[in-house]
């Protein structure tokens, strides 16, 4: 069975500092990774995906990979109240995501 | 472009009742995938079609069905509803290249 796991949080952190959101993966075969934002009553909102080991940054996010400890990880840099929100981790095999159960981020004004 | 869009947004069942909930696309993907979202459960893919014409089983099929009608929508159906059928229901559309999904806003379903 693919599994992605995250901790579900909450997760707290004052505003301006770094969040930093994590995640396993038991998939060897994943292929590449995303990671989405959800409001409270709307739908997953695509921020990144990354598919190479490494960091992969864009604006105040960045994503790292590290596929020899099936590990996936989120920072997002200068957090904003505008931040909170569900996580969502998900990995892909065979055209299909496999999701996280989602950290739940709250940025404290 | 309106993208992925659902219809119903909300909807109210009894136990025993059908309903087709329907997704459309504007966005040319080939594939099409039909979630439910649970408390704590995160996304669970219950259907999903890599082209027009083909449907396949994901994690959670049973007590549904779908149809993919062309391209551009895709409808899932429940036969006989059940309480353990409420959640919320999202449409998502994947193209070529990495395979990120697009979601639709989603339908918030309750039988009772």
């Amino acid at each position: 069975q693919k599994e992605v796991e995250q901790n579900s949080g909450p997760l707290s952190v004052p505003e301006g500092a770094i969040a930093s959101l994590n995640c396993t993966y038991s998939d060897r075969g994943s292929q590449s990774f995303f990671w989405y934002r959800q409001y409270s009553g709307k739908s997953p909102e695509l921020i990144m995906f990354i598919y190479s080991n490494g960091d992969k940054e864009d604006g105040r996010f960045t994503a790292q990979l590290n596929k020899a400890s099936q590990y996936v990880s989120l920072l997002i840099r200068d957090s904003q109240p505008s931040d909170s929100a569900t996580y969502l981790c998900a990995s892909s095999s065979a055209r299909q995501l496999t999701f996280g159960s989602g950290t739940q981020l709250t940025v404290l004004p | 472009n309106a993208g992925v869009t659902q219809t119903p947004k909300f909807q109210v069942l009894k136990t025993g009742q059908s309903m087709t909930l329907q997704c459309a696309q504007d966005m040319n993907h080939n594939s099409m995938y039909w979630y439910r979202q649970d408390p704590g459960m995160g996304l669970r893919l219950i259907y999903y079609s890599a082209s027009e014409g083909t449907t396949d089983k994901g994690e959670v099929p049973n007590g549904y069905n779908v149809s993919r009608l062309n391209k551009r929508e895709f409808s899932l159906r429940l036969e006989s509803a059940a309480p353990s059928q409420t959640s919320v229901y999202f449409c998502a559309t994947s193209g070529t290249g990495v395979h990120e999904q697009f979601f639709g806003p989603g339908t918030r379903l309750t039988v009772l």
